[in-house]
């Protein structure tokens, strides 16, 4: 069964870069899949923030794009987000996901999430 | 506001049948295909339906999609309490900002 789980503080002062971490069993990374974070304001929607393949190759949220870095460690099968120069609107539940993106695009595993919240 | 439009909120009494719509546009919807998420209270989306109309192993056929030029359709039927959640769909957008995206989501209540 595939299991994602994230980690990381749970406070970040504004202006700082959130750093999430999200680590993944069994399944390899390296096997396939693209992997991605979905963020959720509270008592709002789900919202895209990016993912990632194995390979490395990324596609980002154009919105975030500009603060907004994903990288893979295959060796240790966990994928990262950073978010830089955060504000009270970054404030969110951060999930992972496995997702499906040969001819589709969709998330079929997520981690449980974990709320940043932006604050000094 | 999102790119994918639902409605607010929809209701029904235990055992009816309720539908979700979601309706985008030819640079989404149009031309990729459509996913379905459940979130219950506190907890993290949940897979229900993929490419349109195919449900997960484990999701039971009361929950069904379709999809209709830009538009898609989440049905379920024979509605129980335990189905009081946000409803959410999503697809790939292949226009200039590609990406990902959701609808705002829907909440069923099952009165």
């Amino acid at each position: 069964q595939v299991q994602l789980q994230e980690s990381g503080p749970g406070l970040v002062k504004p202006s700082e870069t959130l750093s999430l971490t999200c680590a993944v069993s069994g399944y390899s990374i390296s096997s396939g899949y693209y992997w991605g974070w979905i963020r959720q304001p509270p008592g709002k929607g789900l919202e895209w923030i990016g993912s990632i393949y194995h390979s490395g190759s990324t596609y980002y949220n154009p919105s975030l794009k500009s603060r907004v870095t994903i990288s893979v460690d295959t060796s240790k099968n966990q994928f990262s987000l950073k978010l830089s120069s955060v504000t009270a609107a970054d404030t969110a539940v951060y999930y992972c996901a496995r997702v499906a993106a040969a001819g589709t695009y969709y998330f079929d595993y997520w981690g449980q999430g974990t709320l940043v919240t932006v604050s000094s | 506001q999102s790119v994918l439009t639902q409605p607010p909120s929809v209701s029904a009494a235990p055992g009816q049948k309720v539908t979700i719509s979601c309706s985008g546009s030819s640079s989404n919807i149009g031309n990729n295909y459509v996913s379905w998420y459940q979130q219950l209270p506190g907890t993290a989306p949940k897979l229900l339906i993929y490419d349109n109309n195919k449900r997960p192993s484990g999701i039971p056929d009361r929950f069904s999609g379709s999809k209709s030029g830009t538009s898609a359709t989440l049905g379920i039927t024979g509605l129980q309490t335990g189905d009081e959640a946000d409803y959410y769909c999503g697809t790939w957008d292949s226009s200039l900002s590609a990406g990902g995206i959701f609808g705002g989501g829907t909440k069923l209540t099952v009165l």
